[in-house]
């Protein structure tokens, strides 16, 4: 079973900061990265799917890179907002593996 | 929008008891999958399915089973509830078409408690 790691596991921030976390995974036979928001109480929202190596993906607020040949990933969140508060999934698919999913960084942001 | 939706929210079983976990997705999806999310740990799969009457079992399928006889429903089945089943379980669907490039779609999840 691949090893995928995200790091921070927790984070606070306050309202209006902007943040940063990683994903970090096996490059070998890498396939298609993806990011998911779980929001407490609710279904993992997918954000992004990404699977070229210097992709980058923007949706508001939240974007994304990636790097295969490193095998890391950065989701970034600009300003971020109380409606961020949620834990961030990161799940790579390698050729010849099923989803592997890190343990994902759980966001905190302070009115 | 895709609608995957899980039996139950909450549920509380005894140990031995044997327990099924529904699962219903709305889009047509031939792949449909569960996994179970426990503290400090990513989501493991238990089992998938990639169409109908197939199962392929995932890294942790150990004390479960599943049955998926139409294509939108996947069930989860625990034959001897044991206290180490207690968990968060998470049913998600997929399309096929793309594989690693289609993104999961899943349920609000089940939190299964083992007395």
């Amino acid at each position: 079973i691949l090893n995928v790691e995200q790091s921070p596991q927790s984070l606070h921030v306050q309202e209006g900061d902007s943040t940063n976390f990683t994903c970090s995974f096996p490059s070998s036979n890498f396939y298609a990265l993806h990011w998911y928001r779980w929001e407490t109480a609710k279904s993992p929202e997918a954000l992004f799917v990404m699977t070229l190596n210097g992709d980058e993906k923007k949706k508001g607020r939240i974007s994304a890179t990636l790097n295969t040949k490193e095998g890391y990933s950065y989701l970034y969140i600009k300003g971020s907002q109380p409606e961020d508060s949620a834990t961030y999934l990161c799940a790579t698919y390698n050729y010849g593996q099923n989803f592997v999913f890190g343990p994902g960084t759980r966001l905190s942001v302070l009115p | 929008d895709v609608k995957v939706t899980q039996s139950s929210r909450y549920l509380v079983k005894r140990t031995g008891e044997k327990v099924f976990l529904e699962c219903v997705q709305d889009m047509d999806h031939e792949n449909m999958f569960w996994y179970r999310q426990d503290p400090g740990l990513g989501l493991r799969l238990i089992y998938f399915s990639y169409d109908v009457k197939m199962k392929e079992k995932g890294d942790i399928p150990e004390g479960y089973s599943v049955s998926r006889e139409k294509k939108e429903r996947f069930s989860l089945i625990l034959e001897s509830a044991s206290t180490n089943q207690t968990s968060m379980y998470l049913c998600a669907s997929r399309a096929r078409q793309g594989m690693g490039n289609q993104p999961q779609h899943f349920g609000d999840g089940t939190r299964l408690s083992i007395l």
